[in-house]
């Protein structure tokens, strides 16, 4: 089993509709959750972080993270064809050690 | 502006020539980190380190070398390297507890390295 897994995809959304990222765990030490996004060969960028369970929202994205199931998911509303891109989970056990991604999932939002 | 800069960004060299890509961050930042890149596998961690002298290996460290002698710099180091090395390489760095976002991670532009 894969210590942090997501669907690579590709999902394919509608423009303007909700686009769902999901992202499970198997370290249940683990503390600290993040999801980068990746433009074909560019480098991550963070767009949210999320240590305790519930949501945490930021414009037009939503994290949610339920650490009893160990899951993280990422929702975008509105979804913009520029959202386009593969979207990466990783997770720590906090404190910087070591940080584990998952392989990504492409996101393809269709005008 | 605050970045992490990696050099160089394309390397094509041949089995076995020591190569060294070097990471340099100037956002004072106390964690630095080394990752590859490889399509089906995602990022996975190479080697980190917490602060200067202190580094600790990631998920794949065979074959790789680094070190921190100053704050700014984490170069990495292949000294053999060999055809499985080649790879998207990225350099992070953190802020750490000092900076507040503790855990964010920034990223460098990455180096294209083929090894034939």
């Amino acid at each position: 089993q894969k210590e942090v897994e997501q669907n690579s995809g590709p999902l394919s959304v509608p423009e303007g509709a909700i686009a769902s990222l999901n992202c499970t765990y198997s370290d249940r030490g683990s503390q600290s959750f993040f999801w980068y996004r990746q433009y074909s060969g560019k480098s991550p960028e963070l767009i949210m972080s999320i240590y305790s369970n519930g949501d945490k929202e930021d414009g037009r994205f939503t994290a949610q993270l339920n650490k009893a199931s160990q899951y993280v998911s990422l929702l975008i509303r509105d979804s913009q064809p520029s959202d386009s891109a593969t979207y990466l989970c990783a997770v720590t056990r906090g404190g910087y050690q070591k940080v584990t991604f998952g392989i990504g999932t492409k996101l393809q939002v269709i005008p | 502006e605050a970045q992490v800069t990696q050099n160089p960004r394309y390397l094509i060299t041949v089995t076995g020539k020591k190569l060294t890509v070097t990471c340099s961050q100037n956002m004072n930042h106390e964690y630095m980190s080394w990752y590859r890149q490889d399509p089906g596998l995602g990022l996975r961690q190479i080697y980190y380190s917490m602060n200067v002298e202190v580094t600790d290996k990631g998920d794949v460290p065979e074959g790789y070398k680094v070190s921190r002698k100053e704050k700014r710099n984490f170069p990495l180091i292949l000294e053999s390297p060999s055809p499985n090395q080649t790879s998207l390489y990225f350099c992070a760095s953190t802020p750490g507890l000092a900076g507040g976002y503790e855990d964010e991670q920034f990223f460098g532009p990455g180096t294209r390295l083929t090894v034939l």
